[in-house]
């Protein structure tokens, strides 16, 4: 199976901070990396796929990068509504994995 | 808009049997790979299983394999999950999940069920 690893666990963060998540798979995955934004009791959003793709009606300030075995997930400058979990997945290969989740608090 | 609508949880002792069904609107069903994928209080999110547009392939996590039965209803728009044998690390809230794109990208996402095994 792949190893979806993320980093760092948590992190605290201001408003207008730029905040970088990082997500490493334990072999290639091309692009098959996708980031989702999760908030307590609701379902997770899908926020960039294909590694680098902004999903329709998510904001400018989201940005995803990489390919192969290291990818990032990019806040440009943080918002209220940001705080949350974040999460990659990959699907490249079944069983399709997670990272374990990055929670990100207000500083 | 396109919509999925998870339903079917409960309380349920170990060893016993749940079905979970997704009905969904918005989109043409029956092209697209559908999902579940579960995550523990407190926990993670976890892929369960996954079914490709017609029903003809099926696949699972190694954790569920042999007691979760993924299938579909192209005529009814909905997706089902029958789970057996169930145990207290099944205890999950359940979602169902259209699978889009060529990358294999995940959305929407159903509400999700939650599932308690408990005596």
């Amino acid at each position: 199976d792949i190893q979806m690893t993320q980093s760092p666990s948590s992190l605290s963060a201001s408003l207008g901070d730029r905040v970088v998540i990082t997500c490493r798979a334990s072999q290639g995955i091309t692009n098959y990396l996708n980031w989702f934004q999760q908030k307590p009791g609701k379902a997770p959003k899908l926020l960039i796929y294909g590694a680098s793709s902004l999903q329709s009606g998510v904001p400018s300030r989201f940005s995803g990068g990489g390919s192969g075995t290291e990818f990032t997930l990019t806040i440009s400058s943080l918002q209220p509504e940001d705080y949350a979990t974040y999460y990659c997945q990959q699907t490249y290969i079944k069983p399709i994995t997670f990272g374990q989740g990055t929670r990100l608090d207000i500083k | 808009q396109v919509q999925l609508v998870d339903s079917g949880g409960g309380v349920v002792q170990p060893g016993g049997s749940l079905r979970l069904s997704c009905t969904a609107s918005g989109f043409t069903f029956s092209l697209y790979a559908m999902h579940w994928v579960r995550q523990a209080p407190g926990k993670g999110l976890e892929w369960v299983s996954s079914i490709i547009y017609d029903g003809s392939n099926k696949y699972y996590a190694d954790s569920v394999k042999g007691r979760f039965t993924i299938s579909r209803d192209n005529s009814k728009d909905t997706l089902y999950l029958h789970m057996d044998s169930l145990t207290a690390e099944d205890t999950a809230v359940y979602y169902c999940v259209r699978q889009a794109g060529g990358i294999n990208w995940f959305d929407p996402w159903g509400q999700g069920a939650l599932v308690t095994v408990s005596s």
